[in-house]
């Protein structure tokens, strides 16, 4: 069971939009920021989102965050089959002094 | 920009230790301002963070692990690592090494996959 909870799936057609909800509590999401990797299949996660918000260089703005309260969400519209992945949140939680890492959330492009 | 490679044993034994190391290329692991740490994967699951090392030895581990892990750092090699002791299958993972910076972990070496079995 994870500290942060996502939805195991989700699926769009091509060009359409999916969001991703990661919900935590005010010890983790509430008060850290949130972070959001993309892992392909049999590769190592790659970060698209940080500080809530914020994109590294390279990163589409296809994929945007946010964050309220102690939820956070990850948008990624114009949906391709690229795209298809694991997506994971991540926040530090500041009761565990510990990285808490959500379960997971599977992209399907349909 | 910095690389990052795990090395070590792909198959350990039940009750062993289970050691990796991480060899760093391109920046230098004790110039501050980042943590070194460690993330796995058990096969078809998800990410579990396992600790991280700063540059000056101070080191952070996940309380559910903390009893068992020791991260080190080597910086004139350009290392760090891991050791895991008293490992059982449910150990079995890849292992990730990962720079973290404040709130975020953006480079990742590529993980190698430790299997414990007798």
């Amino acid at each position: 069971q994870s500290v942060l909870t996502q939805p195991p799936s989700v699926s769009a057609a091509p060009g359409q939009k999916v969001t991703i909800s990661c919900s935590g509590s005010s010890s983790n999401i509430g008060n850290n920021f949130v972070s959001w990797y993309q892992q392909l299949p049999g590769t190592a996660p790659r970060l698209l989102i940080y500080e809530n918000y914020e994109r590294p260089s390279g990163i589409p703005d296809r994929f945007s965050g946010s964050k309220s309260g102690t939820t956070a969400t990850l948008d990624i519209t114009g949906l391709q089959t690229g795209d298809e992945a694991d997506y994971y949140c991540v926040a530090w939680s500041s009761s565990l002094s510990a990285w808490v890492f959500g379960g997971g959330t599977k992209v399907t492009v349909l | 920009q910095p690389q990052l490679q795990e090395s070590g044993p792909g198959l350990v034994k039940p009750s062993e230790t289970l050691s990796l190391t991480c060899t760093v290329s391109g920046v230098s692991i004790s110039s501050g301002a980042y943590y070194w740490g460690w993330i796995r994967q058990p096969p078809g699951k998800g990410l579990e963070w396992i600790g991280s090392i700063y540059y000056d030895g101070a080191t952070q581990y996940n309380p559910s692990l903390k009893s068992r892990v020791t991260i080190s750092m080597d910086t004139s090699k350009s290392q760090f690592s891991l050791n895991l002791m008293s490992v059982t299958a449910a150990d079995t993972a890849v292992y990730f090494c990962a720079r973290q910076g404040f709130s975020s972990w953006y480079y990742w070496g590529q993980g190698t996959l430790v299997t414990v079995s007798s």
